[in-house]
């Protein structure tokens, strides 16, 4: 399967736990996209790389997020601190600027996170 | 007020119909729009782009408004295949291209 990946699929924790999320995008795509679903929402925009380099931040994302792409391939996507209103869906997505799908956004599954 | 805005649904129509979904966006300066489809607990998929000429997909036909700052996805035919939250999908100006979506509007489609 060459799509977009996540792991965990799903993960339970307790407040106050940090958790770390990775998602593997399509291998010649240069941006990669993570987003934020809650029940009965589209999903959020929380921060975008192209390639390595971390472009933008939504004001959604706090500073207890981090997220990270060293090597411009997979990214991170860290939560310390967990709270309850953190539990949702984590939907990373990636594009390329080139070519004929120039810009189209293909996600992965998603991290169903709880937060008890 | 919401960037992206759709009818709140959820509509439960027979197979075999024709169901229409409307959406408003309040950013003028957008550039780009389309419909995803998502299925129960899974993630979104692009349906299709929209274009101010409008386009056709098979039974699925999009329409664009920017005057009217107006998006609409007709969808004939239908199937119960169909079923699942249709989003729309918009993309302003600006470096990162990320993309802002409605609420989404559930369809049923019932044998």
């Amino acid at each position: 399967d060459t799509g977009v990946s996540q792991d965990p699929r799903h993960k339970i924790t307790k407040r106050g736990q940090n958790v770390t999320f990775r998602c593997d995008p399509i291998s010649e795509h240069n941006r990669l996209y993570w987003y934020r679903q809650t029940l009965g929402q589209g999903p959020e925009f929380l921060t975008y790389f192209q390639n390595e380099a971390q472009l933008e931040k939504s004001r959604l994302l706090s500073d207890r997020f981090s997220a990270e792409r060293p090597k411009g391939s997979f990214s991170t996507l860290e939560i310390q601190r967990t709270e309850q209103g953190d539990s949702a869906m984590y939907l990373c997505a990636s594009s390329s600027t080139t070519g004929l799908t120039q810009e189209t956004q293909y996600f992965g599954p998603g991290t169903r996170l709880l937060v008890l | 007020r919401k960037e992206v805005e759709q009818d709140p649904g959820p509509f439960n129509v027979p197979e075999g119909a024709t169901v229409a979904f409307n959406c408003t966006y309040s950013n003028s300066a957008s550039q780009s729009f389309f419909w995803y489809r998502q299925d129960c607990r899974k993630e979104p998929k692009l349906l299709m782009s929209v274009y101010s000429s409008g386009n056709e997909d098979g039974r699925f036909t999009a329409q664009l408004n920017r005057a009217s700052q107006y998006i609409s996805l007709l969808i004939r035919d239908s199937k119960l295949s169909d079923s699942a939250t249709y989003l729309c999908v918009v993309i302003s100006s600006g470096s990162a291209r990320q993309l802002t979506f409605g609420s989404g509007t559930q369809l049923t489609v019932l044998p």
